[in-house]
């Protein structure tokens, strides 16, 4: 079965650089979700889109935006990065039912050196 | 603030033994639960889901749910060393996100 695609996998930036990534969600899933996990840590909401608007915003901050396209991928644009901002960024899919189901896709470790 | 607890563990049980992670939750308005796998740097995968009260089981697996006492537990029967991982438990908001707990490190000795 199709499951939920990110890219990059890796990436590696610099303090105040940008990062862009990406989430292609599982067909037919109209639902995605930006969750954050610092090491040791439990994976953060950062924000949802449905049907390509924005549903619910968590603790994502000012630097980061995102968006979801006609096709329902999504990206999440990170700018001027801080060293704090290293985790694992996970994107998950959900058929926009009301249980709530995510899959989750391989996550993006982002490093900030 | 609505929260999940649960017990960080390490939580090691035997190979073949009875796994017992446990879930507390302090929203009476949670509605769905659900309980992921979490191997060290890969991303957490679904293992069951539950959205009313008693008990939901698959495979090896079963979930329990008690609304009254705001607790949702997972079972894991013939624990094999590949259960070793952190079990996370969450809940979903009315909007769809999940709140998680900072979850359960589980070790299954041989």
């Amino acid at each position: 079965a199709a499951g939920v695609i990110q890219s990059p996998r890796h990436l590696i930036k610099e303090k105040r650089e940008t990062a862009t990534l990406k989430c292609y969600p599982i067909p037919r899933h109209d639902t995605v979700y930006w969750y954050q996990q610092g090491p040791g840590q439990d994976p953060q909401f950062l924000i949802s889109f449905y049907e390509k608007m924005q549903s619910d915003k968590g603790s994502i901050p000012d630097r980061f935006s995102a968006q979801q396209f006609s096709d329902y991928h999504s990206e999440l644009n990170m700018s001027s990065l801080e060293l704090g901002d290293s985790a694992l960024y996970f994107c998950a899919s959900s058929p926009g039912s009301s249980y709530n189901e995510q899959f989750f896709g391989p996550g993006t470790r982002l490093t900030v050196l | 603030q609505k929260e999940v607890e649960q017990n960080s563990g390490p939580l090691s049980v035997p190979e073949g033994a009875i796994a017992s992670l446990n879930c507390t939750y302090s929203d009476r308005g949670s509605q769905s639960f659900f309980w992921y796998r979490q191997y060290s740097g890969k991303s957490p995968e679904l293992i069951m889901f539950i959205y009313s009260n008693g008990d939901k089981e698959d495979g090896r697996f079963t979930a329990q749910l008690n609304k009254a006492s705001q607790y949702v537990s997972l079972l894991i029967r013939d624990s094999q060393p590949s259960d070793s991982a952190t079990y996370l438990c969450a809940w979903g908001g009315s909007q769809g996100n999940l709140i998680f707990g900072k979850g359960t490190k589980l070790s299954v000795k041989p």
